[in-house]
């Protein structure tokens, strides 16, 4: 069976520090997709990265930044220089390609302004 | 190009009523999934539909049914309402492409059981 977790509940860091948060996963499958979902309190979903499991190059997105390692089943989310506007919940999440989300319990980030 | 939409927004229930919620997916796309999140939780698959048919179900009793339209929209019925059923309920809609897919995500609706 799969996994994800986030072992982080609740964050607080002052604007423009720099916040990782964690995700782990377990899966013994070979071929999986990863996913962040960032959550406003408006409540709607909103998709940020999808990684499969056959690429373990890290991305940045602006202020964003993902360094996945398939050796310590980690996805872990960076945010640099963060903006109060960047207060959420994040979920991590994990996939096999049919479209059937597991999800973490997510990390509730607060930036203190 | 509209999003994710669904209704209503909120709704309280009492228990062992039914309940009926809706969802309308993004332009183009042809798969509907529904989810459940529990307050403090991650959101759990309760199943999808495409091309009018369940396709997956997670581990939701049977007083949890769907149904798909001709034109994609779904919705979602909860029968004998049990407190625990108080949720946002997401619907989420992307296109049955193989190669590569991104469920994008309407806004929930939140149930009440009292």
């Amino acid at each position: 069976a799969q996994k994800v977790t986030q072992a982080q509940t609740e964050i607080s860091v002052v604007e423009k520090e720099d916040v990782t948060l964690d995700c782990v996963y377990e899966t013994r499958d070979t071929t999986y997709y990863l996913f962040w979902y960032k959550q406003p309190p408006s409540g709607e979903l909103v998709f940020l990265i999808r990684r499969n499991s056959f690429d373990e190059q890290n991305e940045i997105s602006g202020r964003y930044s993902w360094n996945f390692q398939k050796s310590t089943s980690s996805f872990n989310f960076t945010i640099t220089a963060s903006q109060v506007v960047d207060s959420a919940v994040y979920f991590c999440a994990l996939d096999f390609g049919n479209e059937k989300l597991t999800f973490g319990t997510g990390t509730r980030l607060t930036i203190i302004p | 190009d509209a999003g994710v939409t669904q209704s209503p927004t909120h709704l309280i229930k009492t228990r062992g009523q039914q309940v009926t919620l809706r969802c309308s997916p993004k332009s183009g796309h042809d798969t509907v999934s529904w989810y459940q999140q529990a307050l403090g939780q991650g959101p759990q698959f309760i199943f999808q539909y495409y091309e009018e048919e369940e396709r997956q179900r997670g581990n939701f009793p049977d007083r949890f049914s769907g149904h798909q339209f001709p034109n994609y929209s779904s919705e979602l019925n909860v029968n004998a309402l049990l407190l625990g059923d108080s949720a946002l309920y997401l619907c989420a809609s992307s296109l049955d492409v193989l190669s590569a897919y991104e469920q994008y995500f309407g806004p929930g609706t939140r149930l009440t059981v009292t």
